[in-house]
């Protein structure tokens, strides 16, 4: 497809239990961004993939998000034994990266809408 | 460390009102600054970006930003409002060297009375 494409739109989950979302990122683009976007709170940075770099890894909140990108395409955060605070939604975009910060543009997908109950 | 606040979570204007939304940064390094904004059902889309050329920056739709160095602002602006204005728009700075992702501030929705 054309843009940032992110699975499920939206997500129901039970307290305590995984889930996997998934980020599917334009073609070519060399980094990936994942935010999480509370109601009221903004965005909130969580961890940024840049080619074969190490990610950066900082914004996670705490050990039970984790995220991967495999190939240097598709990226899957991960969140462990959800709780309610973790309702939200979450962001993934990319950008080509191709002349540093000052050519940065992120396309971000629609986002996938976690609920937590 | 950087961080952007927007001033006013929701902002109302009339139809071919002004507009004007408030972002101020802090940075520890020259800044560049951007404007998004997610329409209604929409993903973040880039309005404007100002990467230390000239320091009013015009972007889409008719919107344009001022960087104030000396007021540590980026306002963006609009001199007539359409309704199809109507958006969350959401600051954001990029410049701490370990931090390569933008730091966006809190958003601020607009609505545009007829």
């Amino acid at each position: 497809g054309a843009g940032v494409s992110q699975s499920p739109s939206n997500k129901v989950t039970e307290k305590g239990k995984d889930v996997e979302l998934r980020c599917d990122p334009i073609s070519g683009h060399t980094a990936l961004y994942w935010y999480r976007q509370s109601l009221g709170q903004g965005l909130e940075f969580l961890i940024y993939f840049q080619g074969n770099s190490a990610p950066d890894k900082s914004g996670l909140p705490s050990d039970r998000f984790s995220a991967e990108r495999t190939g240097g395409s598709v990226s899957t955060l991960t969140i462990q034994r959800t709780q309610q605070e973790d309702s939200a939604v979450y962001l993934c975009a990319s950008s080509p990266r191709t002349g540093g910060v000052t050519n940065e543009k992120l396309f971000f997908g629609s986002g996938t809408q976690l609920s937590v109950l | 460390a950087q961080s952007v606040t927007q001033l006013g979570s929701h902002v109302s204007v009339s139809e071919g009102a002004l507009v004007l939304l408030r972002c101020n940064y802090s940075s520890s390094v020259p800044p560049y600054l951007f404007w998004y904004v997610q329409y209604p059902n929409q993903g973040l889309q880039l309005l404007l970006k100002y990467t230390s050329a000239a320091t009013l920056v015009k972007g889409i739709n008719g919107f344009e930003a001022e960087f104030k160095k000396s007021e540590t602002s980026f306002h963006l602006t609009k001199p007539s409002a359409h309704m199809s204005d109507a958006a969350e728009y959401f600051c954001a700075v990029s410049g701490d060297t370990g931090r390569r992702a933008l730091t966006f501030g809190s958003g601020t929705r607009l609505q545009v009375q007829p």
